[in-house]
């Protein structure tokens, strides 16, 4: 059975970092691009970024650019994304996804002060 | 970056009832390869979502059959053929044929 399973949410600063994780399995993670997704309270899905399968290729929306990192530990069979110098708009629960046919039960991002 | 515009917005159908929900693309979803990576997800409240339809119009496994879905190019419409309670929700098409994904505004199943 896929599982992937998220971490690292919680409530942080305005400008502070937060790194979240999402372990994978049930599948063979190293041979799958992967991505996350971001839904703030009340609104609708939206694409953060995304990896190819190999970790060489990376892509991210544009409000997050330079500030977000996605990359993934296939030994590890995990996905990372850190989150630097966070604003208020990026509060929202984040998911990781394996192309959009599995998805983690998400994870709680509030930037606040 | 590929638009993709869903309507209705909302939708509001009795119990039987068959309903369509339609996302249109800025840009062509043909990949180089020849495959349309255009997707429907369904996520019921407090739930993630979960996928429904992949490449315009296979059926996810353990999906009922009265999902359906078609298109091609920039257009694109997904079918329930008899809505059931457990259908509503907010109804989703994501793009992924180009490296910068995209989901459409979402359309919001309610009961009449």
């Amino acid at each position: 059975e896929v599982q992937l399973v998220e971490s690292g949410g919680g409530l942080v600063q305005p400008g502070r970092s937060m790194k979240l994780s999402c372990a994978a399995s049930g599948f063979t993670f190293s041979n799958y691009g992967m991505a996350w997704v971001r839904q703030a309270p009340t609104k609708g899905l939206e694409w953060v970024a995304t990896i190819s399968y190999d970790g060489s290729s990376t892509y991210y929306r544009d409000s997050v650019k330079g500030r977000f990192t996605i990359s993934r530990d296939n030994a590890k069979s995990t996905l990372y994304l850190q989150m630097n110098s966070l604003r208020s708009e990026d509060t929202a629960t984040y998911y990781c996804t394996r192309r959009s046919d599995y998805w983690g039960q998400g994870v709680m991002v509030t930037v606040s002060s | 970056d590929v638009v993709l515009t869903q309507t209705p917005p909302t939708l509001s159908a009795t119990i039987g009832q068959s309903v369509s929900i339609s996302c249109r693309s800025s840009q062509s979803l043909l990949h180089s390869n020849g495959n349309t990576y255009l997707n429907w997800l369904l996520q019921r409240p407090g739930q993630p979502p979960q996928l429904l339809i992949y490449l315009v119009s296979r059926l996810e496994s353990g999906v009922p059959n009265r999902f359906s879905g078609s298109g091609s190019g920039t257009d694109f419409t997904l079918k329930i053929s008899g809505v059931e309670a457990e259908d509503l929700g907010v109804y989703y098409c994501v793009q992924s044929t180009h490296a910068t994904w995209t989901f459409g505004g979402g359309t919001k199943l309610e009961l009449k």
